[in-house]
């Protein structure tokens, strides 16, 4: 099993970011998908999640109306493009499978993850 | 989303045993069977080690086991050695459909 995220970077203030997560090793469309992401020297934090069919998406307060999760299951892709970035927003983010199709209930993460850096 | 509540810092010596609690409430931890807790070593990724409060995922040592009475949900480690010292996060889903983690807690071997 391998998730490997990509696109992150340095952004300004109200910019935008797509991160990429690419998967391989596993049945793609049978997991569920998440981002959660860790600023540094604290806690993880649940960013967003999606079924397996990408019918239905979940989001954390603090990005709801900011940031959509999608994915492409023909690539086995998912995607989370992040809109009106704030300086909070920074840090590691990480893309995990989940253990089910319907929700990411626990996390598996199999990547290094992607740095996203909010700053003027 | 409110977070879940774990101590900040547990020690024990190698070959003893510790606990490890995260405390929610009836909207998370309590009504559901969803908890997982994770290990995260400084400077890389979280590592799966319960789901479903008492699941081990095959490649994770039987030391870790999970348990959850009531709102609150503990991990304890058995035979600790030292590469045990680490980061201990929990999750439990929610009421509102999102999935809450803890503070996290530091472990450290003495």
């Amino acid at each position: 099993v391998q998730l490997v995220e990509s696109g992150g970077g340095l952004v300004r203030p109200g910019g935008s970011l797509r991160l990429s997560c690419a998967g391989s090793g596993f049945t793609f469309s049978n997991c569920a998908m998440a981002w959660v992401r860790q600023a540094p020297g604290k806690r993880l934090e649940w960013v967003a999640d999606i079924n397996g069919s990408g019918g239905t998406t979940y989001y954390a307060g603090s990005v709801k109306g900011r940031f959509t999760i999608s994915r492409d299951n023909s690539i086995n892709t998912v995607y989370l493009q992040m809109n009106s970035l704030r300086a909070e927003d920074t840090g590691f983010y990480y893309c995990a499978k989940g253990l089910s199709p319907y929700f990411s209930y626990s996390i598996d993460v199999r990547g290094k993850g992607t740095t996203v850096t909010v700053s003027s | 989303q409110s977070a879940l509540t774990q101590p900040a810092s547990v020690s024990g010596s190698p070959g003893q045993s510790i606990t490890i609690s995260c405390t929610g409430t009836s909207t998370d931890i309590g009504l559901y069977n969803y908890v997982s807790w994770y290990q995260q070593h400084p400077g890389e990724a979280p590592k799966l080690i319960i789901f479903d409060v008492s699941d081990r995922p095959s490649e994770v040592s039987n030391r870790f086991v999970g348990s959850k009475s009531g709102n609150t949900a503990s991990l304890t480690i058995s035979g600790l050695l030292a590469e045990d010292e680490a980061d201990y996060y929990c999750s439990s889903f929610t009421t509102t459909n999102t999935l809450a983690f803890g503070g996290g807690t530091k472990l450290t071997v003495l």
